[in-house]
């Protein structure tokens, strides 16, 4: 059973305004991400950290800023919504190593809606 | 570089039916592979992993090989239940360990 936590799960906010999504893990992972889905669709990763004070831009180019000032939490905050933004947002977690094996375990997500 | 490709959905399957989901992956070294499933509303779980060649990972009557020798990790399971309906996703990590790659997802529903 993995032990990450995110908040909220559901959100419905207007264009303009600024949001985080809260992302906590409890197993003392180096490793954690957020990913972007559309319901039923491919995951894009748009951030990750691989430690405190580390993160770098995934893949898909995103307007959302993250933050790592502890282990446990690794926070997404969009300074102005839009209707684009509007999607899945799953947060995830691995330890760190340079081994594979490793394995990532997901949040339950954020479903985010700007009206 | 390191890929996975899986089979395209949606899949539909009468209950007790066999199913196979096809997943075939590109990566340097020797990978670790796994498959996640995706209730609605939710994020993934793991569903199994292997983390070497020939390993059978199983959980919840589902079965996937590492079969090196054809790149494949095909998803299996002997008779699927209305509960199974999902998302599958296959991924791989390279033997870095230092990121993960997933397959684009296969809709699976199971009709009574």
């Amino acid at each position: 059973e993995a032990d990450i936590y995110q908040t909220p799960r559901y959100l419905v906010i207007g264009t303009g305004k600024k949001i985080t999504l809260e992302c906590s893990q409890t197993m003392g992972h180096d490793k954690m991400y957020w990913y972007q889905q559309d319901p039923g669709m491919e995951l894009h990763l748009i951030h990750y950290s691989y430690g405190v004070n580390s993160t770098e831009k995934g893949d898909l180019s995103s307007e959302s800023t993250v933050s790592r000032i502890r282990t446990e939490h690794f926070p997404l905050t969009l300074e102005s919504a839009r209707p684009s933004h509007t999607s899945q947002y799953l947060c995830a977690s691995s330890e760190a190593g340079d081994y594979s094996g490793n394995t990532i375990y997901f949040g339950e997500g954020s479903w985010l809606t700007v009206v | 570089g390191n890929s996975v490709t899986q089979m395209e959905g949606p899949v539909t399957l009468s209950e007790e039916a066999f199913l196979t989901i096809n997943c075939t992956y590109t990566a340097t070294g020797y990978p670790s592979l796994f498959w996640y499933v995706q209730y609605p509303g939710e994020g993934l779980q793991l569903l199994l992993k292997a983390t070497k060649a020939d390993d059978k990972g199983s959980n919840k009557g589902f079965e996937a090989t590492y079969r090196k020798e054809t790149t494949s990790f095909h998803l299996e399971k002997g008779s699927v239940q209305v509960s199974d309906s999902a998302v599958y996703f296959c991924a791989l990590s390279p033997n870095t360990g230092n990121q993960f790659y997933f397959g684009t997802g296969t809709s699976l529903t199971v009709i009574p």
